[in-house]
């Protein structure tokens, strides 16, 4: 059974780096059949699509956000990382890493992780 | 950018009820390309709907959706105690674009 678990700083200070991590077990992240995202949620709003990786590396962003972020992949942790730079409040959110499905192309989003609050706070 | 447009805010609804929420797009959205979610508190939202029509894995079928081009719609047939949630839908585009509705909350009257 797919499961999907974040893990990272739960409090970074404004203008710093977050670092979160999303483990995948029970499929492997060099599937050719799936994509890796990034979604974030802040308290009481709506989704908001961070960016997404394929098992190859290529990666797409949201363009609001392009400028700030990287995602990775570990093919030996089964494992894809989210690191969003000059952090400010606005980026206060829970964090969903997700299974994207339409191969390399995100369609739609069948299995996510519980997601993590992280909190930006001096 | 293609923007996802929900309709209504909230729906207050009793069980029993049919359910019908809207999800209008700025631009022609690929009907493949456009995804359902409900959405719990201190939950993941939770896949509903793929491909505008298709039900995804153990979504029972009083859940329907419909619509192409820029006008898509959920509908719960009978509403259920479980199934008062956020519902919002979600696009993928070129460029590559993904965007999601600003969601519709669905309570108990």
């Amino acid at each position: 059974q797919l499961q999907l678990h974040e893990s990272g700083s739960r409090l970074v200070k404004p203008s710093l780096t977050l670092s979160l991590t999303c483990a995948v077990s029970g499929r492997s992240v060099s599937s050719g059949s799936y994509s890796w995202s990034w979604i974030r949620q802040p308290p009481g709003k709506g989704l908001e699509w961070i960016g997404y990786i394929y098992h190859t590396g290529t990666t797409s962003y949201n363009p609001s956000l392009r400028s700030r972020v990287t995602i990775s992949i570990d093919r030996s942790k089964n494992q894809f990382s989210l690191e969003l730079s000059s952090v400010t409040a606005a980026d206060t959110a829970v964090y969903y890493c997700a299974r994207g499905r339409g191969g390399s192309y995100p369609y739609y989003f069948d299995h996510w992780g519980q997601g993590t609050l992280v909190t930006v706070s001096s | 950018e293609i923007v996802l447009t929900q309709s209504p805010d909230t729906l207050s609804l009793s069980p029993g009820e049919r359910a019908t929420l809207s999800c209008r797009a700025s631009q022609i959205v690929t009907s493949s390309h456009l995804a359902w979610y409900q959405q719990k508190p201190g939950q993941a939202p939770r896949l509903l709907m793929y491909g505008a029509s298709i039900r995804a894995t153990d979504i029972p079928d009083r859940f329907s959706g419909s619509g192409s081009g820029t006008d898509f719609t959920l509908t719960i047939s009978r509403l259920e105690p479980e199934d008062f949630a956020v519902y919002y839908c979600q696009q993928y585009g070129t460029s590559p674009q993904l965007t999601f509705g600003g969601g519709t909350k669905v309570e108990i009257k």
